[in-house]
């Protein structure tokens, strides 16, 4: 069975912090992790991985994929507010699967 | 680009009645589209895959009889909760992947549906 695992599960930070999500998986055939926002209601997309030590950057948002050791890493520097949302990590794994294996998330809280 | 959207946002309904969903990509086609379902504090579930023109695959547990889904056409796909009881509550989630290789294609989310049913 797909397995996706996020750490931590919930994180309190001040505004001007950088932040390390972490999320670790154990599937079979992998073929890309995706990275998500979750604020009040659905996910919105922030991130594709597919190939290890590429780095994707979006503004203070960067994430970066190790396919050996099986995980991959969310930053966001200098948080603000807005940042505060739940970020859901997800594998698309399997030979011609389009599902996605969710993990639990990680709620991150930014305080002024 | 690639706009999802879901309605209603929130139903509030007896027990009892069915209660229907739309999901529609507005600004492409999706030949596949995903519906979840997330309990408080829970992450996502998913309940079915969707593809047009064919009979939805639905994961293990999830009862094809009471969540009826229909994709007729590649900008929409419905959900059907049917005879909806208060173990029904959730928020529903759908998603929509557009054509072309399944590896760089993301999925993206409508902004969900709350259903309460009393």
């Amino acid at each position: 069975e797909d397995k996706v695992v996020q750490s931590p599960l919930s994180l309190v930070v001040h505004e001007g912090d950088t932040v390390t999500l972490n999320c670790s998986y154990e599937v079979t055939n992998f073929r890309s992790l995706l990275w998500y926002k979750q604020e009040k209601k659905a996910p919105t997309f922030l991130f594709m991985l597919t190939s290890s030590g590429i780095e994707k950057k979006s503004g203070r948002l960067s994430s970066i994929l190790d396919k050996k050791e099986l995980f991959s890493i969310l930053n966001i520097t200098a948080t603000q507010t807005g940042d505060s949302a739940i970020y859901l990590c997800a594998v698309r794994a399997g030979a011609g699967s389009y599902q996605l294996t969710f993990g639990k998330g990680t709620k991150l809280s930014v305080i002024p | 680009g690639a706009v999802v959207s879901q309605h209603p946002s929130w139903v509030i309904c007896k027990s009892g009645t069915s209660v229907k969903i739309e999901c529609r990509s507005l600004d492409f086609q999706a030949t596949t589209m995903f519906w979840y379902r997330q309990f408080p504090k829970q992450s996502l579930m998913l309940m079915a895959t969707s593809n047009e023109g064919s009979k939805a695959t639905y994961e293990q547990g999830v009862e094809k009889d009471k969540f009826l889904i229909n994709h007729a056409s590649l900008t929409l796909s419905t959900l059907t909760v049917t005879s909806a009881h208060p173990e029904d509550s959730s928020f529903y989630i759908c998603s929509a992947m557009g054509q072309g290789s399944y590896s760089n294609q993301p999925q993206h989310f409508g902004d969900g549906t709350r259903l309460s049913i009393l």
